[in-house]
């Protein structure tokens, strides 16, 4: 499995756009990359899934470069309640038999 | 949307006394299921997956005579920890993935805090 490297905490306001970059250097040609929310007490919960370009939904955007080396996920005008950890996670798709496996993630805290 | 639930959220138990957390797929099979393990400020780690109908696989380092896992049916999977102690605390979740989502979706139950006093 690719390993995901992101920076391990980030500080915003709300209303701003924040973007968290997660490197995957190893990422595998059947890879793909997917990033998980969880609040405290709680499990993670999906955000967003691609594998290359720019994928978008009602939650946010993520940018995944040519070389799929890196992926950011950004999220538009931020509030109190995206305070949480955010994992970016690495693996193929297809397999019902694999466990995703979370790196250390970000600790977003957004403040009024 | 796929669910997986989870419970008990929350137990507290003595220490030597056995604990069962149960984890269900609402609305879809899965003939697997993972079981992590979360301490405060940590990330989720691994623990097992629970295979429907056979016996689970433990990653490495974790005791398989004292977290008991079952897997009788499609849609549920149990977690025993057996004579658990105060260390035993933690957050446990529970994970399955749903062939009918784009790329299996992993879908979390909301967690189980034990507690071992």
């Amino acid at each position: 499995l690719a390993k995901t490297t992101q920076p391990i905490s980030m500080d915003s306001y709300e209303g701003q756009e924040v973007n968290i970059t997660c490197s995957h250097n190893n990422i595998a040609t059947n890879d793909y990359i997917t990033w998980y929310q969880q609040f405290p007490s709680q499990g993670p919960r999906f955000i967003i899934q691609g594998y290359k370009t720019k994928v978008t939904n009602e939650v946010a955007s993520l940018f995944i470069p040519a070389d799929r080396k890196s992926s950011t996920l950004s999220l538009p005008r931020v509030s109190l309640s995206d305070t949480a950890v955010y994992y970016c996670l690495v693996g193929e798709g297809n397999q019902a038999g694999t466990a995703l496996i979370f790196g250390k993630g970000t600790t977003l805290s957004v403040s009024s | 949307g796929a669910v997986v639930s989870q419970h008990p959220s929350w137990v507290i138990c003595k220490s030597g006394t056995s604990v069962k957390i149960e984890c269900r797929s609402l609305d879809f099979q899965a003939t697997t299921m993972f079981w992590y393990r979360q301490f405060p400020k940590q990330s989720l780690m691994l623990m097992a997956t629970s295979n429907e109908g056979s016996k689970a696989t433990y990653e490495q380092g974790v005791e398989k005579d004292k977290f008991l896992i079952n897997h009788a049916s499609l849609t549920l999977s149990t977690l025993t920890v057996t004579s658990a102690h105060p260390e035993d605390s933690s957050f446990y979740i529970c994970s399955a993935r749903d062939s009918g989502r784009p790329n299996w979706e992993a879908f979390f139950g909301q967690g189980t805090r034990l507690t071992v006093v």
